[in-house]
């Protein structure tokens, strides 16, 4: 089982500042098949981005996703009110379980 | 429009049985994966197994094997979630998820809206 590990545990910025969110493999993610999705207070997750740098359907361009090696990165490049969220990363390339990183809450410092 | 649907709120107590629905609209339903996503009160989330409903083909997490039985009846586009005998260790909301593609290895990309179970004496 591929186990991924989310840092920071809570990232605290202002509006218009950068995020950068982190997730950690302990192997190799096949086809580099890592989403991210985000999820606010009672509702479901969303996709953000797939395949570690493609973003879903009607994501702005703030969000970008990379890759290098088994360090898979989320930015954020300027910080929206509404991006005040739990970040969870996803590896989808290995047998089950299609793992979830433990997430990333990111709030209004 | 896709959707996912999912049945309303449950109250159990430990040592019942239960079956969650998750309908799927707006697409063909046997031609995509569907995956239930658990997610205890305050934490995050669990993938706890798919099925593709044209074959019901199941894959199953080894935490939720033997716990939990995926199924799907696709002649009314809906996949379910079941128990045989509930704890109260499975309070938590349960989500049923759509693969981007007929490929299971692919991500969720439309979401139910969750189902709260809960398990109390």
């Amino acid at each position: 089982e591929i186990v991924l590990t989310q840092s920071p545990g809570t990232l605290s910025l202002s509006p218009g500042e950068r995020a950068t969110l982190s997730c950690r493999a302990s192997q190799s993610v096949s086809n580099k098949y890592l989403a991210w999705y985000q999820q606010k207070p009672g509702q479901s997750p969303r996709l953000l981005i797939f395949g570690a740098s493609t973003r879903a359907t009607g994501i702005p361009d703030r969000f970008s996703g990379s890759e290098s090696g088994t360090d898979f990165t989320l930015t954020i490049s300027r910080v929206e009110p509404e991006d005040f969220a739990v970040y969870y990363c996803q590896q989808y390339g290995s047998s089950p379980p299609r793992t979830f990183g433990q997430g990333t809450k990111v709030e209004i410092k | 429009e896709v959707q996912l649907v999912q049945s309303g709120a449950e109250v159990k107590k430990p040592g019942e049985s239960l079956k969650i629905s998750c309908k799927g609209s707006g697409y063909t339903f046997t031609n995509y994966w569907i995956g239930w996503v658990r997610q205890m009160p305050g934490k995050g989330l669990e993938w706890m197994g798919i099925i593709y409903p044209g074959d019901s083909d199941t894959r199953y997490s080894p935490s939720f094997q033997g716990q939990v039985t995926i199924s799907a009846d696709r002649s009314i586009n809906t996949a379910y979630l079941q128990w045989s005998s509930l704890k109260a260790s499975d309070t938590a909301m349960y989500y049923c998820a759509r693969h981007v593609s007929g490929y299971d290895r692919s991500p969720f990309d439309f979401w139910g809206q969750g189902t709260l179970v809960t398990v109390s004496s």
